[in-house]
């Protein structure tokens, strides 16, 4: 199967600007997360989805926004862009069991944004 | 919510010699715990977890026991290789949909 896959892999954007990033997860898989990775603060958990709903939130501002389709692609948003923004930001996807556990979540390579 | 300490921050060993990362969490309520590597440039990969119906899983090198009690677990690399070299995060989550990370660790194995 192929794997997680994100778009754009790069972007630089100024401050005040908003950007959309976008996850394809792995076929069949239809919970995606999002992550902010920063140096020394690990990941930073920013929204689950599973069919098309928000299931949980991580501690950001509401700046921070994302969405699910039906096809389980999802996309974040980030408006009104600050320098601390500056960040990999990571989607992961997984498989859901009925019982609701947690399965392994794989991780795609990342979009890389930078904030002048 | 969940928070999890993660220790130490770097971590420099002896190819050869064992390496020990070692994470606490907050929430009695967690029930997975997995561990990821992340090599320079790419993207974390999970390495091994252990559910807190398991006190340990050993898979070849690599091992993570779990104490419910004290609210820790911990990630065993034997006999390192310089492959070996990278960050390594655990985490913990529970039926709530979220996984908490630590803060990573920066493993270095020394030829």
């Amino acid at each position: 199967k192929a794997g997680v896959t994100q778009t754009p892999r790069y972007l630089i954007k100024t401050r005040g600007q908003q950007v959309t990033l976008s996850c394809s997860p792995i076929s069949g898989h239809r919970s995606v997360s999002w992550y902010q990775q920063t140096p020394g603060q690990g990941l930073q958990f920013l929204f689950e989805y599973f069919s098309e709903t928000q299931r949980n939130k991580g501690n950001f501002p509401g700046r921070f926004s994302g969405r699910q389709f039906s096809n389980s692609r999802s996309e974040m948003n980030v408006s009104t862009l600050e320098l601390g923004d500056s960040a990999l930001y990571l989607c992961a996807s997984s498989s859901v069991t009925f019982s609701g556990r947690l399965e392994t979540q794989y991780f795609g390579p990342g979009t890389r944004l930078l904030v002048l | 919510g969940e928070n999890v300490e993660q220790h130490p921050s770097t971590l420099s060993v002896q190819e050869g010699d064992s390496a020990v990362i070692k994470c606490t969490y907050s929430d009695s309520a967690s029930n997975y715990f997995p561990w990821y590597k992340q090599e320079l440039g790419k993207r974390p990969q999970l390495i091994i977890d252990i559910r807190s119906n398991v006190g340990e899983k050993k898979d070849q090198r690599i091992a993570v026991t779990l104490n419910k009690t004290a609210k820790h677990f911990s990630l065993h690399i034997t006999e390192t290789q310089p492959e070996d070299s990278a960050v390594y995060f655990c985490a913990a989550g529970s039926n709530d949909y979220k996984l908490s990370f630590g803060a990573g660790t920066t493993v270095t194995v020394r030829a």
